[in-house]
């Protein structure tokens, strides 16, 4: 079955460290994305991609860092710099072209939940 | 600036006893309006997708409607299983680098058997 997968499921880590959130997709989906969510607030964009060794900043890129050497892979690596890092984080991906309505239905993964020691 | 607001917050129903969720919106140029269902410890399910005032969609006890400033999601006799955290999205065109999606805080749905 087609679909997205993230690891790890839970992470933990200790202040100064950097950590990679792996995100893998067999749906052929051009767009990647990823997500934080926090308690009380809407899903918060991070990064997006549309094609391979392309990605934009979204919302709050500071101090996280993406890749997108293949279609299939968009993995997320929150830095040191990263004052709250504490969060759910989910990625996501979906069809292209955006211009066209219709075709954005955002597939999700299971996410990976980033605790702080 | 574009908003999304859900309300309530959280809803906590008999089982049987039907509702509605609302997702209100202020965005310049909707492209869409979806609806997801996320259980706990999870990653969002898509459910709907609407595009223009007036128009309905259906699935099982659920049914999504969309006037020009909200949308509805209405629960219909709902059972244990429908609970869980209902999102609402906008997408909006921006120049240059595609669609945007905008997330509500989402409803916490509780049915209680």
């Amino acid at each position: 079955d087609g679909g997205i997968t993230q690891s790890p499921k839970y992470l933990f880590r200790k202040e100064g460290q950097n950590v990679t959130l792996s995100c893998e997709q067999n749906l052929n989906h051009d767009a990647m994305y990823w997500y934080r969510q926090d308690p009380g607030q809407g899903l918060r964009l991070i990064y997006y991609s549309q094609i391979v060794n392309d990605f934009q900043k979204g919302d709050i890129a500071e101090g996280y860092s993406v890749s997108r050497e293949k279609k299939e892979s968009f993995p997320l690596t929150v830095t040191s710099a990263q004052k709250n890092p504490t969060a759910f984080y989910l990625c996501a991906s979906s069809r292209i072209p955006w211009d066209r309505v219709g075709a954005n239905v955002l597939t999700f993964g299971a996410g990976s939940r980033l605790t702080v020691l | 600036e574009d908003q999304v607001t859900q309300s309530p917050e959280a809803l906590r129903l008999q089982e049987g006893e039907s509702s509605s969720l609302n997702c209100s919106y202020t965005v310049s140029g909707l492209r869409g309006l979806f609806w997801y269902r996320q259980d706990p410890g999870k990653g969002p399910e898509f459910l709907f997708t609407l595009y223009s005032a007036g128009e309905e969609k259906e699935k099982e006890r659920l049914k999504a409607t969309l006037t020009k400033k909200e949308s509805f999601l209405h629960i219909t006799a709902p059972k244990p299983e429908d609970s869980a955290t209902y999102l609402c999205a906008v997408q909006i065109p921006l120049p240059n680098t595609g669609n945007q999606f905008y997330f509500g805080t989402g409803t916490s749905l509780t049915v209680i058997p």
